[in-house]
């Protein structure tokens, strides 16, 4: 199951602080996710990236940021400004082309808890 | 707009029966489904893809545009796929995938 890491497994954060959750993958994909998923809530799109140098808010952005300096790590920052920041999240990476939707791999999630 | 509509948040079956896992979607364009599952203590994985209309696990699922459902089948259930499965909605240059809330299978014995 490698080629896509989160770290860390766990966070914890105080109310107030940022915090900057990695993503790093190998497969050599050109676009990058990060998803929340919350219970019964499914996965709900923060931001992506379909290539280096650029990225786009997805469903969720706001009191989120991320970069895409580098084709191979997309990390996202859960800044103060964000409400309820408790969440499992998710980052996936896919090949995009080919006129259809590719295969997303998911990575192993980092649970976020703001005490 | 694009949606994803999971009804069931649980469905529990013994082992052995049929199983179906409902999906229903909304999307203007052609529309691309996926099931992707989630065992525990595992990363979510793609199960299936309707355009490979191949048959993973035991499970099937057809694309109904006129009903607008990619329901997921399996006739015999198995303790082992119990896990928490996702319908998700792509299509467009975007490679987006739009995600439902998620149906929990639990396969009694």
């Amino acid at each position: 199951d490698g080629g896509i890491t989160q770290s860390p497994k766990y966070l914890f954060r105080k109310e107030g602080q940022n915090v900057t959750l990695s993503c790093e993958q190998n497969l050599n994909h050109d676009a990058m996710y990060w998803y929340r998923q919350d219970p019964g809530q499914g996965l709900r799109l923060i931001y992506y990236s379909q290539i280096v140098n650029d990225f786009q808010k997805g469903d969720i952005a706001e009191g989120y940021s991320v970069s895409r300096e580098k084709k191979e790590s997309f990390p996202l920052t859960v800044t103060s400004a964000q409400k309820n920041p408790t969440a499992f999240y998710l980052c996936a990476s896919s090949t995009p082309g080919g006129g259809e939707t590719d295969t997303q791999y998911f990575g192993p999630g980092t649970r976020l808890t703001v005490l | 707009a694009q949606r994803v509509t999971q009804p069931e948040k649980l469905l529990s079956v013994f082992k052995g029966a049929p199983v179906e896992l409902k999906c229903n979607y909304s999307y203007s364009g052609s529309p691309e489904l996926f099931w992707y599952v989630q065992y525990s203590r595992q990363r979510l994985q793609l199960l299936l893809r309707h355009i490979s209309r191949e048959s993973i696990k035991g499970f099937t699922a057809d694309l109904n545009k006129g009903e607008t459902s990619f329901h997921l089948k399996k006739p015999f259930a198995q303790e082992e796929d119990s896990a928490m499965y996702y319908c998700a909605l792509g299509g467009g240059a975007t490679n987006k995938l739009i995600f439902g809330t998620g149906t929990l299978l639990a396969v009694q014995p």
